[in-house]
């Protein structure tokens, strides 16, 4: 079965300082992984998604994450936190397929609150 | 480009009460979601449109949820009837289905359910 573990609820940074929000995930196959970032009363924003290639991704907001097959892991970084990066992040896995496919499913992890501080 | 609209954004109701949420997608985009998002928990598929046809329902509660997107636009999502355990934001997205690439899912603001 598909799964995704963010192992933290919550993470606490200083602005400034870099930030790491932890995934892992359980899906046979290569999967397509992804972030979203959701902030109060808000629906979620696309941040960036591993499909094929390049173990690091980048994406909006100066966020990047890495995929680690070995590890099943795709943290998301910033090297320089915000206080307005402070929001709930989501990570999520599509099972791999038919890129042809059209079943699109999303499985999302608890998702981890980041706060930064001034 | 306009978003992915969701009405209404809060609605409360009575334990079985029925409701209904609306949703249109980003123009074009031919794959509609509905998710479900229990307070501490990350967003659950209820079901999938690819156009006007469902793909991917394994998850919806049939007995009491349906859902449906005549035109292939606009969808709407029912509880008939409510329960307690149905408290949750849902969520609509829409993706781009261009074959041969994995296309992200855009979220609209959700629509904030109670119920009493």
């Amino acid at each position: 079965a598909q799964s995704v573990a963010q192992p933290e609820d919550q993470v606490n940074v200083a602005e400034g300082n870099p930030l790491t929000v932890k995934c892992t995930y359980s899906v046979s196959g290569n999967p397509y992984l992804f972030w979203y970032v959701q902030y109060p009363n808000r629906g979620l924003q696309f941040l960036l998604k591993y499909i094929t290639g390049d173990n690091l991704v980048k994406g909006s907001y100066g966020f990047e994450a890495e995929f680690n097959k070995s590890q099943t892991s795709f943290h998301l970084k910033k090297p320089s936190a915000l206080v307005s990066d402070s929001a709930l992040y989501f990570c999520a896995v599509r099972p791999p397929g038919d890129r042809g496919s059209t079943l699109g499913r999303l499985y999302f992890g608890r998702g981890t609150q980041l706060t930064v501080w001034p | 480009e306009a978003g992915v609209a969701q009405s209404p954004r809060y609605k409360i109701i009575e334990k079985r009460q029925s409701v209904a949420f609306w949703c249109n997608p980003i123009s074009g985009h031919a794959t509609l979601y509905w998710y479900q998002q229990i307070l501490g928990q990350g967003p659950k598929l209820l079901i999938q449109f690819q156009n006007n046809g469902v793909v991917d329902d394994s998850q919806l509660p049939k007995d009491r949820f349906s859902a449906e997107r005549l035109k292939g636009v606009d969808s709407t999502l029912k509880i008939q009837p409510a329960k307690l355990e149905d408290s949750a934001v849902y969520l609509c997205a829409s993706s781009s289905n261009r074959r041969g690439r994995i296309n992200e899912q855009f979220f609209g603001p959700g629509t904030r359910l109670t119920v009493l």
